[in-house]
């Protein structure tokens, strides 16, 4: 069974810092991995897909990295702000299907 | 872009009463829907696969006969928790596979049940 973990599960920075959120996840079968934001109390917007086959994906001020063979991928964001305070979800599809694994999520707190 | 509506967006209902919680794709057809619950500070947990045409496929432990699903259209899928009992008060999320091999996900529904 795929297990999705991610690290640190809370964090808060000041405004203008760099994020770093990790992902790992114990199958390296994957088809594709995914991050998500998800405000409190609401849905989930998709932030970025990487495919098995690629290495990271970029867009704006977000960039993510995907090392498939060691399980691992990292969301880096570059130069904070407030509204990015959120939870980042990070989700793992296997091959054959898409039911996506999903870790407990990244909560950030951008301080002002 | 691809929309993913869900209704109602809060309920709050009597123990042992059903509730139905619809997921529609606005823009595409999804012949796959999913259904998740996330309950606070956890991560979303997949309770069935919703294909078109045909039964839900549903996660070890999911009760089937107690979270009923119907996926009639390539544009609609509905949840409905019978008789619902406080343990089953949560947040429900539906996706749709979508244009670019992507999830679009719906707004989720809080369910709280008294």
């Amino acid at each position: 069974k795929q297990e999705v973990t991610q690290i640190p599960a809370a964090l808060s920075v000041p405004e203008g810092e760099n994020l770093v959120l990790n992902c790992s996840f114990t199958d390296s079968a994957i088809y594709n991995l995914q991050w998500f934001r998800q405000d409190p109390g609401k849905g989930l917007t998709s932030l970025l897909l990487i495919q098995s086959s690629q290495r990271e994906q970029t867009s704006g001020r977000l960039n993510a990295s995907l090392d498939k063979s060691s399980g691992r991928s990292t969301l880096y964001i570059a130069a904070s702000q407030p509204g990015d305070s959120a939870t980042y979800l990070c989700a793992v599809s296997p091959y054959g299907n898409n039911r996506l694994a999903f870790g407990k999520g990244n909560q950030v707190v951008v301080i002002p | 872009g691809a929309v993913v509506s869900q209704h109602p967006s809060r309920v709050i209902c009597k123990s042992g009463t059903s509730v139905k919680i619809e997921c529609r794709s606005l823009d595409f057809q999804a012949t796959t829907m999913f259904w998740y619950r996330q309950f606070p500070k956890q991560s979303l947990m997949l309770m069935a696969t919703s294909n078109e045409g045909s039964k839900a496929t549903y996660e070890q432990g999911v009760e089937k006969d107690k979270f009923l699903i119907n996926h009639a259209s390539l544009t609609l899928s509905t949840l409905t928790v019978t008789s619902a009992h406080p343990e089953d008060s949560s947040f429900y999320i539906c996706s749709a596979h979508g244009p670019q091999e992507t999830q679009y996900f719906g707004p989720g529904t809080r369910l709280l049940v008294l």
